[in-house]
Parts: C-alpha cells; sequence; structure tokens
C-alpha cells in the first residue's frame, strides 16, 4: 500500500469549511484513496473513497488532484461533532489483504 | 438500525486471567475483523475471519484466539491478559475484501 502523509493536528471554526490534506506521491494506479474518522472512545467510521474523480457523499467531498498525488477531504460546514482524528488510506480494493493501515492520522479540532 | 454491537463496552480483567470480549452483527457481511487499538495509537488488525476461514496476521502474538461459531457473532479471546494488553479491542465487518469496513464502538479492556 501506498504511504500517506498528514498534518498532525489540524483547527476549524464552527461552521466553517474543514480542508483536510493527505499526501501520497507513490500512489499506483488501481489504488484508491479512502478516508475513515474516528472520535474520541468510538470505532472508526467510513466517509468516502473515490479513484481519481472528485466525490461527494452527504458527509464529504473528496478532491483527488489530477496526478493522483494528494487529496483533500472537505467537510463543507464542520461542527463540533466532527472533532475526531481523521485518517487517509491508500489502498486497492481487493485480493491485497484485508487490514485497514490507518497511519497516524489528523486530530481535527472544531471550536465554537 | 443494521449495526456492529460489541459488548461490553468496558471490561477489566486481572493479569493473567482469561477475558472474552464479544461482537454480534446484523449487517449479515461475511467478513468480520479483530483490531487492537493502544493509547494514542492507530488500530492494528490482530486477524479476521473470512466466511468460517481464520486468518491470523503474522505478529498477533499467540495469547489472542478468536471463535466464530455463525455469521452474526465473533470471540476475541485472551488466554492470559498482561499489561501491556490493556487497550480498546474493535469489531469491523465487510463484504468479502470490500475496502469498506463497518466498526463497533469498541471494548476498552483494563488489566490490573
Amino acid at each position: 500500500d501506498a504511504k500517506t502523509t498528514q498534518p498532525t493536528s489540524m483547527d476549524c471554526a464552527e461552521g466553517r469549511a474543514a480542508n483536510l490534506p493527505c499526501n501520497h506521491s507513490t500512489i499506483s494506479g488501481n489504488e484508491y484513496v479512502y478516508w475513515y474518522r474516528q472520535i474520541h472512545s468510538q470505532g472508526p467510521q467510513y466517509i468516502i473513497h473515490g479513484l481519481k474523480n472528485n466525490e461527494t457523499n452527504e458527509m464529504a467531498s473528496l478532491i483527488i488532484t489530477e496526478d493522483r498525488k494528494s487529496s483533500t477531504l472537505i467537510l463543507p460546514h464542520a461542527t463540533l461533532r466532527d472533532t475526531a482524528v481523521y485518517y487517509c488510506i491508500v489502498r486497492v480494493n481487493s485480493n491485497s489483504g484485508y487490514a485497514l493501515n490507518f497511519g497516524k492520522g489528523t486530530s481535527l479540532l472544531v471550536t465554537p | 438500525d443494521a449495526m456492529v454491537i460489541q459488548n461490553p463496552r468496558y471490561q477489566v480483567t486481572q493479569f493473567g486471567k482469561p477475558v472474552t470480549l464479544s461482537c454480534s452483527q446484523t449487517l449479515n457481511h461475511n467478513v468480520m475483523y479483530w483490531y487492537q487499538q493502544k493509547s494514542s495509537q492507530a488500530p492494528k488488525l490482530l486477524f479476521h475471519y473470512y466466511d468460517k476461514d481464520f486468518n491470523n496476521e503474522a505478529d498477533t502474538p499467540d495469547n489472542f484466539q478468536s471463535r466464530r461459531p455463525n455469521t452474526s457473532f465473533c470471540f476475541l479471546d485472551i488466554r492470559s491478559p498482561g499489561l501491556g494488553d490493556a487497550a480498546m479491542y474493535l469489531c469491523a465487518t465487510s463484504i468479502d475484501q470490500e475496502r469498506i469496513q463497518y466498526f463497533g464502538a469498541g471494548t476498552r479492556l483494563s488489566v490490573l
């Protein structure tokens, strides 16, 4: 799996967009970018994933650069409940083992 | 709602006293996972069941075992817990090798 690099921590004001970056410069053509988050004392929660096109769902948007070497998770209107550790994971979609390699993630603090 | 349920949320055991953690799911997923998450670290896969087939990660200590009596339930057995086994234990499920895994809230194990 490609290695990912994320900032250790970020702050965001409530109601503003939170933009969480992830570098994955060694990503290969068949690897997807996945985002999970973990709120304190809870299990990880899937947010969104993509291959090369930008993706949007009810939780977030995922912007992947054209060269696929980096991506940004966007929470359009952050709330206090979005305070969590956000993990960017790069994986092929099948036949490559089962473990999610979470890495260190970004600790996002949403402030009032 | 369909979900992954872990009981208990908090478990206290004594050094060397066997302990069992349980996980149940209503998603009817064929793959179930156990992750260990120590304080301030990312979750780490211990093993998984693909249907009835047990798959151990190479570095999972022998002290950790698992049972899956049916599709819905999976157990984590720690035969002789040490102080270093104090952690959050997370159960997750997925359909085949899809990268979207659904996690329970976790069981926090303390070893006295």
